[in-house]
């Protein structure tokens, strides 16, 4: 079975500062991963999956992720963080023949003047 | 295009009463799913259909949650009858038949507190 742990419930930060969220996932067939994030009172909305290829995955608003498959790792970064990402960010995994997504629980960022 | 609708986007209800939350996917979208999230517990997927078929609610917590899609534009999670500990955020999302993109369209969530 599949699952998605994010080593960070919370993370503040200075605003401008880098940032990296951190997610491990296990799985014993090959997996799609996934950074979503969550504004207040909002849905969830994507941020950049990892589906095949490059290992550095570029997604919206700066953010970027590597896939490290021998550590079972997909770590979110931002090297300049905004007032603006203030957000609860959520790692996923699925199946490359599956369908659902696996969440982790989330890490709240929360970005400081 | 709308996006995924939720309704209603807020409930208050008392324990014991039946609670009906509405989901209308995107136009097009093939398969839809039922999460809940809570403070406790993240982000659950409940039960997810295709095609307006049921594939998987091993997540369904128990018997007193029930979801149906009658047809591809409509589906509901209805609990009844409902307890304080059902109090979460629900959201339905959709996404198309073509697996390989694997992105999920999230609705805005039906935030449900039980008294």
């Amino acid at each position: 079975a599949q699952s998605v742990t994010q080593l960070d419930s919370q993370v503040p930060v200075f605003e401008e500062a880098p940032v990296e969220l951190r997610c491990n996932y296990s799985s014993s067939v090959s997996v799609y991963l996934f950074w979503y994030v969550q504004y207040p009172n909002q849905g969830l909305q994507l941020l950049l999956k990892y589906l095949s290829g490059s290992t550095l995955v570029k997604g919206i608003n700066g953010f970027e992720a590597e896939f490290n498959k021998s550590q079972t790792s997909f770590h979110l970064r931002k090297p300049s963080v905004h007032i603006s990402d203030t957000a609860e960010y959520f790692c996923a995994v699925s199946e490359q023949a599956g369908t659902a997504l696996i969440f982790g629980k989330g890490t709240t960022l929360s970005v400081s003047s | 295009d709308a996006g995924v609708i939720q309704s209603p986007r807020h409930e208050v209800t008392e324990m014991g009463q039946e609670v009906t939350l509405r989901c209308k996917p995107i136009s097009g979208h093939d398969y839809l799913f039922w999460y809940r999230q809570t403070m406790m517990r993240g982000l659950e997927l409940l039960i997810y259909f295709n095609n307006n078929v049921p594939i998987d609610d091993s997540g369904m917590p128990e018997d007193r949650f029930s979801a149906k899609m009658p047809n591809a534009s409509f589906s509901t999670l209805k609990i009844q009858p409902s307890e304080p500990r059902d109090s979460a955020v629900y959201f339905c999302a959709s996404r198309p038949e073509n697996r390989h993109t694997g992105e999920l369209f999230f609705g805005e969530g039906s935030r449900l507190t039980v008294l």
